[in-house]
């Protein structure tokens, strides 16, 4: 089993449709948390992190931790098709950045 | 504002061959990483560096070697392709840590495509 599991979709939704992308984790100790967008052919970009439980905004984004179910969620209000790119949560237990563990990302079409 | 550059871009090598992907960043971060990325595998880390002069494995290390040449460029070395090395890797840098504590951002290149018949 992975450590970190993500579904890889494709999910596709309409211009303006709320979106719900999730992670399932299973090692307790991993306490800070990323999401990361990937443009087709780019490299990952940090999108929002979260220390510990709880929630954090940014914008259209809504960042959500539950530790006691070890489960992350990053939720898109309004989406728009820029956000078209696949979204890979990231995860570790230490603040050093080579003990990241990534998801294997899901891709979201948002479609006009 | 060039951030972190990586080539080639795309590359096709025969199985024995070998070949260095070259990176370079511009940010001062004393952090870098090489990461291979495979549909279904997710971001692996191959090697990192953590400064200048220092090198250390991550999860996949076997068929690489790394040179951190200066504190700008990290280099990535197949001594001798074979099929499974077929992947796009991607070198990135980061602050140490975030200044809110945790793990650093990481600043990604473009990625590097590297076939391998």
């Amino acid at each position: 089993q992975k450590e970190v599991e993500q579904d890889p979709g494709p999910l596709s939704v309409p211009e303006g449709a709320i979106v719900s992308l999730n992670c399932t984790y299973s090692n307790s100790a991993f306490q800070y948390f990323m999401w990361y967008r990937q443009y087709s052919r780019k490299g990952p970009e940090l999108l929002m992190y979260t220390y510990s439980s709880g929630n954090k905004e940014d914008g259209r984004f809504t960042a959500q931790v539950d530790k006691s179910s070890k489960y992350i969620s990053l939720f898109i209000r309004d989406s728009q098709p820029s956000d078209s790119a696949t979204y890979l949560c990231a995860m570790s237990a230490e603040y050093n950045t080579d003990k990241l563990i990534f998801g294997t990302g899901t891709r979201l079409q948002v479609f006009p | 504002n060039a951030g972190v550059t990586q080539t080639p871009k795309f590359q096709v090598l025969k199985t024995g061959q070998s070949m260095t992907l070259q990176c370079a960043q511009d940010m001062n971060h004393n952090s870098m990483y090489w990461y291979r990325q495979d549909p279904g595998m997710g971001l692996r880390l191959i090697y990192y560096s953590a400064s200048e002069g220092t090198t250390d494995k991550g999860e996949v290390p076997n068929g690489y070697n790394v040179s951190r040449l200066n504190k700008r460029e990290f280099s990535l070395r197949l001594e001798s392709a074979a099929p499974s090395q077929t992947s796009v890797y991607f070198c990135a840098s980061s602050e140490d840590i975030l200044r809110t504590g945790g793990p650093g951002e990481l600043f990604f290149g473009e990625g590097s495509r590297l076939t391998v018949l």
